[in-house]
């Protein structure tokens, strides 16, 4: 076991070009999430999967972003007809042991550049 | 709304001396609190945690302070080593729910040989 790993490390498109970053989780684990983390703050959270089942979405998810866990195993986070605004760090992390909330698993990351 | 605040941005101590790094929240359902450290090019690692029934936590060389009615919370490192200069996340979580942290805006600690 690897950890949570995260695929591409780093992306650069142009403005209004769809992107996909995937995220494979620590295998046992049933949750999983996806923050962002833009420069001088601290991740902020996006979305949240148990299983399959996308259980909440932050408001901050603008209907161009969807993020799906088919099989409830990796997962995809999808931009549609990027801005410049979402430029930042895009975060994948995983977590499932009984007895320690909120212990995420972090992967490195995908850092999109928007030109 | 910031709900978590962490309002030192850097903060830098000498090798073998203690670090103390400070958290301020507002939103009084948070009721367990982990700190999670960063390095560049790396997702954030846990750290830390405490639960709002104890006001202590001590894991070797750090310790987490929890101050409920001040709703203050403090992470204490000691002795400091240069391993550990990092970026250090205040994250609090609500139980009633899912497991969703919220981030502070992180204090990046240096220490100096």
């Amino acid at each position: 076991d690897t950890g949570v790993s995260q695929d591409p490390r780093h992306k650069i498109t142009k403005r209004g070009q769809n992107v996909t970053f995937r995220c494979d989780p620590i295998s046992e684990h049933n949750r999983l999430y996806w923050y962002r983390q833009t420069l001088g703050q601290g991740p902020e959270f996006l979305t949240y999967f148990q299983n399959e089942a996308q259980l909440e979405k932050s408001r901050l998810l603008s209907d161009r972003f969807s993020a799906e866990r088919p099989k409830g195993s990796f997962s995809t986070l999808e931009i549609q007809r990027t801005e410049q605004g979402d430029s930042a760090m895009y975060l994948c992390a995983s977590s499932g042991r009984p007895g320690q909330s909120g212990e995420l698993f972090f992967g490195e990351g995908s850092r999109l550049t928007v030109l | 709304d910031q709900q978590v605040k962490q309002n030192s941005p850097s903060l830098s101590v000498q090798e073998g001396r203690i670090s103390i790094l400070n958290c301020d929240y507002t939103n009084s359902m948070f009721d367990y609190f982990l700190w999670y450290k960063k390095y560049p090019a790396e997702g954030p690692t846990f750290l830390i945690s405490i639960s709002s029934i104890k006001d202590k936590n001590e894991d070797g060389r750090f310790t987490v302070f929890l101050n409920k009615s001040a709703k203050h919370l403090s992470l204490h490192i000691v002795p400091s080593q240069p391993g550990d200069s990092a970026v250090y996340f205040c994250a609090p979580l609500s139980n009633f729910g899912n497991e969703k942290l919220t981030f502070g805006t992180g204090t990046r600690l240096t220490i100096i040989p």
